[in-house]
């Protein structure tokens, strides 16, 4: 099945861009994901790319998919202090939309 | 348009008890899942279903049962629980184009003593 890595943290001044980055394990997948989680909230699409692009681009956020390092990467652009959460990405296991496979999460903590 | 509601937001159960975790949404959306969202380790599948009266096992599902007798409901029920199961519990419901379309409750945070 699918497993997914992440890094757990990653702290950036405001202003500067910040990149998170994931590996995964299988390649089945349609879609990859990434989601983020405020503080006690539940989990937010941010955005997805679909497998067979290289990038994709959505106003401050940029992901870029290696496909053949198995690596997703989220890049924002300006980070503001709002962008503070947790982002994950996620994977389908065995290609199945409705079957996510999450990574651990990477904090991004914005300093002023 | 409420998405996706989960009830309760917090519960303390002892060890050995059973409750049920409600997760309701009004999209009428065909997929619902139930995930577990543990330190270090992000969220794990633990039942999903594709559809009323379809339901099936994720990564995680022993400890756990769910019904699916209505497309807007998918209880979760702990049937014994247990301090392994404490743990934040997030439903999750997607539309016919699968999981791009996904929304998140807003999570039940279960202690198990």
């Amino acid at each position: 099945g699918e497993d997914v890595e992440q890094s757990l943290f990653l702290s950036v001044r405001e202003g500067d861009s910040s990149v998170i980055n994931c590996t995964y394990t299988d390649s089945s997948s349609t879609y990859l994901y990434w989601y983020k989680q405020e503080p006690g909230a539940g989990l937010q699409l941010l955005t997805y790319i679909f497998s067979n692009m290289d990038m994709k681009q959505d106003q401050r956020l940029t992901v870029l998919l290696n496909k053949k390092d198995k690596h997703l990467s989220l890049r924002i652009a300006d980070t503001q202090t709002g962008d503070s959460a947790i982002y994950f990405c996620a994977g389908e296991d065995g290609g199945a939309t409705n079957k996510l496979i999450f990574g651990t999460g990477t904090l991004l903590a914005v300093q002023p | 348009n409420a998405g996706v509601t989960q009830t309760p937001k917090f519960q303390v159960l002892k060890t050995g008890q059973s409750m049920t975790l409600q997760c309701a949404q009004d999209m009428n959306h065909e997929y619902m899942s139930w995930y577990r969202q543990d330190p270090g380790m992000g969220l794990r599948l633990i039942h999903y279903s594709v559809g009323a009266g379809i339901t099936d096992q994720g990564e995680v599902p022993n400890g756990y049962n769910v019904s699916r007798s209505t497309t807007e409901d998918f209880p979760l029920r702990l049937l014994s629980a247990a301090p392994s199961q404490t743990s934040v519990y997030f439903c999750a419901s997607s539309g016919p184009r699968g999981i791009t379309e996904a929304f998140f409750g807003q999570g039940t945070r279960l202690t198990v003593v």
